[in-house]
């Protein structure tokens, strides 16, 4: 069973607007991290938001917001007023376990395309 | 944010040659640092983690004698593909995370294109 999914492979969303983008994990841990990261066509993967499963409030960082609802095991990720350059692949990611060293686990990801 | 360095950026190299990819935390201590590929249009795969001063741990399906990992000093780790051949072409890209951190946050490198003709 994949551990990270994102059934969106590709979303359009006009400039100016706001855009969700889903994601549900699977995981049997109580303690876990989950990470999204932006990944333009350059490839290098920019850290965007982070979310710990203790963590009482969603996490927010500049127009980048985490609906986090743990009961339904889902971690979406908001980007409020879109621009041209949030066009790009997003890709939800979770650390199991206590560790803050561990490794990430991927989500296939989702292609944002932001029209003008 | 936390520096992390690739190099190369890309590399074309002939089947049966063998390419090494650095990984370098430039202004932290990265106790730990993992190597993922990733195929065109697909997620990162972890094929490894790397621990300074011992043996990386591979994951499964993932050839050791052909991925090399050394990983040396703290703020370096390296990846030998050896021996390499046109499947092994993909996108390689390390992370780093601190020796203690709050947000429990990866950095990654900016990657290396491997190109094997």
């Amino acid at each position: 069973a994949q551990k990270i999914t994102q059934t969106q492979p590709g979303m359009f969303v006009q400039e100016k607007e706001a855009v969700t983008l889903d994601c549900t994990y699977d995981t049997s841990d109580q303690s876990y991290g989950l990470f999204w990261y932006k990944q333009p066509s350059s490839g290098e993967m920019i850290f965007l938001i982070y979310q710990g499963s203790y963590d009482e409030q969603n996490a927010t960082e500049g127009r980048y917001s985490l609906n986090f609802q743990k009961a339904r095991k889902s971690a979406n990720l908001v980007i409020s007023a879109s621009q041209l350059g949030d066009s790009a692949m997003y890709f939800c990611a979770m650390r199991e376990g206590r560790r803050s060293q561990g490794n990430l686990i991927f989500g296939k990801g989702t292609k944002l395309s932001v029209k003008p | 944010g936390a520096v992390v360095s690739q190099h190369p950026s890309r590399v074309i190299c002939k089947s049966g040659t063998s390419v090494k990819i650095e990984c370098r935390s430039l202004d932290f201590q990265a106790t730990t640092m993992f190597w993922y590929r990733q195929f065109p249009k697909q997620s990162l795969m972890l094929m490894a983690t790397s621990n300074e001063g011992s043996k990386a741990t591979y994951e499964q399906g993932v050839e050791k004698d052909k991925f090399l990992i050394n990983h040396a000093s703290l703020t370096l780790s390296t990846l030998t593909v050896t021996s390499a051949h046109p499947e092994d072409s993909s996108f390689y890209i390390c992370s780093a995370s601190y020796r203690e951190t709050i947000q429990e946050t990866q950095y990654f490198g900016p990657g290396t294109r491997l190109l094997v003709l």
